[in-house]
């Protein structure tokens, strides 16, 4: 179990920049979620995937949010036109759940800064 | 929907003593509830869980929680508080066959020597 790894671990971006962030969720895991942090905040659901079917986004993931998950392996989140309110962190965590509920285990996430 | 208070932002306690920070939920069935703890720059890393059963459920790194539905809280404690345990401490809830964890804002320990 090598846990759940996020790369970057950190992003700089302008304004209006595109930035695409990576997931690698434990392996065996079938559900893999994004979360996102603002500081002074708990984590707020965005958008979730079981294998590679995205089941859900939430209202806070406007158009310019896009979320993969192909083969249902990695993930990768992607910001277009990025704006100053993006500025966050974006964790990511996976689980194995085959019914009801279980543990999310998270990644350490990629803090996000747009100039 | 299911929802989490952390009622106190920042707690400050002497290493060595006891530590207890609450978390009230709203849900109208039997909640999955949970702790997790993070450290700065760091993802959430679970403390424990409580899914049914028992209402005293014992986590990791000394840490214990108690499930009292008529007070709907889901208060973490410990006995004795060592300065690693200094970090930001979030509640969250889940709901039956919901996949979504709804998290509280978190609490703030700083440990003094």
């Amino acid at each position: 179990d090598t846990g759940v790894s996020q790369d970057p671990r950190h992003k700089i971006t302008k304004r209006g920049q595109n930035v695409t962030f990576r997931c690698d969720p434990i392996s065996e895991h079938n559900r893999l979620y994004w979360y996102r942090q603002t500081l002074g905040q708990g984590p707020e659901f965005l958008t979730y995937f079981q294998n590679e079917a995205q089941l859900e986004k939430s209202r806070l993931l406007s158009d310019r949010f896009s979320a993969e998950r192909p083969k249902g392996s990695f993930s990768t989140l992607e910001i277009q036109r990025t704006e100053q309110g993006d500025s966050a962190m974006y964790l990511c965590a996976s689980s194995l759940t085959i019914q009801g509920q279980s543990p999310l285990h998270f990644g350490n996430g990629t803090r996000l800064t747009v100039t | 929907a299911q929802s989490v208070t952390q009622p106190d932002i920042h707690i400050t306690v002497s290493e060595g003593a006891s530590l207890e920070l609450r978390c009230n939920y709203s849900y109208g069935a039997t909640p999955y509830l949970f702790w997790y703890v993070q450290s700065p720059g760091q993802g959430l890393q679970l403390l424990l869980k409580y899914f049914s059963g028992d209402t005293l459920v014992q986590g990791i790194k000394g840490f214990e929680a108690e499930f009292k539905r008529s007070q709907s809280s889901f208060n973490l404690r410990k006995p004795s508080v060592h300065w690693s345990d200094a970090a930001e401490y979030f509640c969250a809830v889940g709901a039956g066959n919901d996949y979504k964890l709804s998290f509280g804002a978190g609490t703030t320990v700083t440990v003094r020597a």
